[in-house]
């Protein structure tokens, strides 16, 4: 149990335009979702902290206004990188927990901005 | 907000010895104790955490300690296999999970 899938695993766009993210709890509702950043050999960076039906909550540093997060649903959350720019390319990992305790994390995706 | 540190950074044994990880963390209010194994590209994958009421626990080979006191929890594997080769996260938690850096881990055969 405790499934989290996340596509697409891998993108590569282009300089300029948007990506969008898909974290999907496959088997329980997760009150909370997150998205991590991790650079290569480095930790993961909370970008910011979502409830479904409510706005996402960032960290300090993050633009709200370049990741969009969508929590539409106990089960969904997605990622929108708009305008994406080559220094977005990173590797985005989202987790779902039920609580506040333990997070199951998404495979990943890894963007490539051209 | 609370500040996780990780060291070693990069730690290499001996296939059959002992391999131990240490974490403080800043936020006395810090909770729940967590460790993430990462294997090259892989997500992260919870191998033991262990909540402030606990002092120490262990699951076969690995086994996890917290001193609430000095704030500090170390992640101890015995019986070393090459396998568990990867690198190993501590966080800390009390809403929001915070990282430490990441220990690579190296066990050569």
């Amino acid at each position: 149990g405790a499934v989290v899938s996340q596509h697409p695993s891998r993108v590569i766009c282009k300089s300029g335009t948007s990506v969008k993210i898909e974290c999907r709890s496959l088997d329980f509702q997760a009150t909370t979702m997150f998205w991590y950043r991790q650079f290569p050999k480095q930790s993961l960076m909370l970008m910011a902290t979502s409830n479904e039906g409510s706005k996402a909550t960032y960290e300090q540093g993050v633009e709200k206004d370049k990741f969009l997060i969508n929590h539409a649903s106990l089960t969904l959350s997605t990622l929108t990188v708009t305008s994406a720019h080559p220094e977005d390319s990173s590797f985005y990992i989202c987790s779902a927990s039920v609580g506040q305790e333990t997070q199951y994390f998404g495979p990943g995706t890894r963007l490539l901005v051209l | 907000g609370e500040n996780v540190e990780q060291h070693p950074s990069t730690l290499s044994v001996q296939e059959g010895d002992s391999a131990v990880i240490k974490c403080t963390y800043s936020d006395s209010a810090s909770n729940y104790f967590p460790w993430y194994k990462q294997e090259l590209g892989k997500r992260p994958q919870l191998i033991i955490d262990i909540r402030s009421n606990v002092g120490e626990k262990k699951d076969q080979r690995i086994a996890v300690t917290l001193n609430k006191t000095a704030k500090h929890f170390s992640l101890h594997i015995t019986e070393t296999q090459p396998e568990d080769s990867a690198v190993y996260f501590c966080a800390a938690s009390i809403e929001d999970m915070r990282f430490g850096a990441g220990t690579r881990l190296t066990v050569k055969p």
